[in-house]
């Protein structure tokens, strides 16, 4: 069965902290997706990876960074963590070819305090 | 901008019922392709439904259907039978291409729907 296994299910971390987010998928998909999900905004997208050391900036970008050193690895970098980085993150990957569903990871919840 | 629109942030049902999660959206492509995501809770998002936007026939797996309209640009989702393990938050998606050949999703905020017993 595929998987995208995200590192932490639930994170606490202080405001200002470097904080990482790691994400991997055992199913050789290109693409690789980093969202946030909030109540009543639905997923926003942070960065998304085409290929290893590919990068494209979602649409909301700031205040974060990617690293895709391997294929199946995709980590978000939270360069300063602030409280309004509270929230829902998910990782998903797909092949490249766009009538193929994303395979999401179970989420991680992080708090900013 | 390309936008999906869910207009109903939150839904109930009776089980064994049929309940309609609509969804619009806005494109400037004639090619794409649309997903309903389905996210339990605390579980894991799975995808339940897919259509190809120059495919007429409306998608069909097991108890959940869709009602495209290409031309209103209205994707709906139709559950049959609705059983407990339906409750979840319901996703609309299509996705979008980049010149550059990646392509990325676009996703509607939600409608949490909720199976009564």
């Amino acid at each position: 069965d595929v998987k995208v296994t995200q590192s932490s299910r639930y994170l606490v971390k202080r405001t200002g902290e470097k904080v990482f987010l790691e994400c991997v998928q055992d199913m050789d998909h290109e693409n690789m997706f980093w969202y946030r999900q909030d109540p009543g905004l639905g997923l926003r997208l942070i960065y998304f990876s085409y290929d290893v050391k590919m990068k494209e900036k979602g649409d909301i970008p700031e205040g974060y960074s990617v690293s895709r050193e391997k294929k199946e690895r995709f980590s978000l970098i939270l360069e300063s963590a602030s409280t309004n980085q509270t929230s829902m993150y998910l990782c998903a990957s797909s092949p490249p070819n766009r009538n193929q569903p994303q395979h999401f990871g179970d989420g991680t919840r992080l708090s900013i305090l | 901008a390309q936008t999906v629109t869910q207009s109903q942030p939150e839904m109930s049902v009776q089980e064994a019922e049929t309940v309609t999660l609509s969804c619009t959206y806005d494109t400037s492509e004639n090619n794409y392709y649309l997903f309903w995501y389905k996210q339990p809770p605390s579980r894991q998002m799975i995808l339940v439904i897919r259509q190809e936007a120059y495919k007429q026939q409306n998608a069909t797996e097991n108890r959940f259907s869709v009602n495209f309209q290409k031309a209103a640009k209205s994707f709906s989702l139709k559950i049959s039978d609705s059983q407990l393990g339906d409750t979840a938050m319901y996703f609309c998606a299509f996705t979008r291409g980049f010149t550059s050949g990646t392509y990325k999703y676009i996703f509607g905020t939600g409608t949490r729907l909720k199976v009564l017993a």
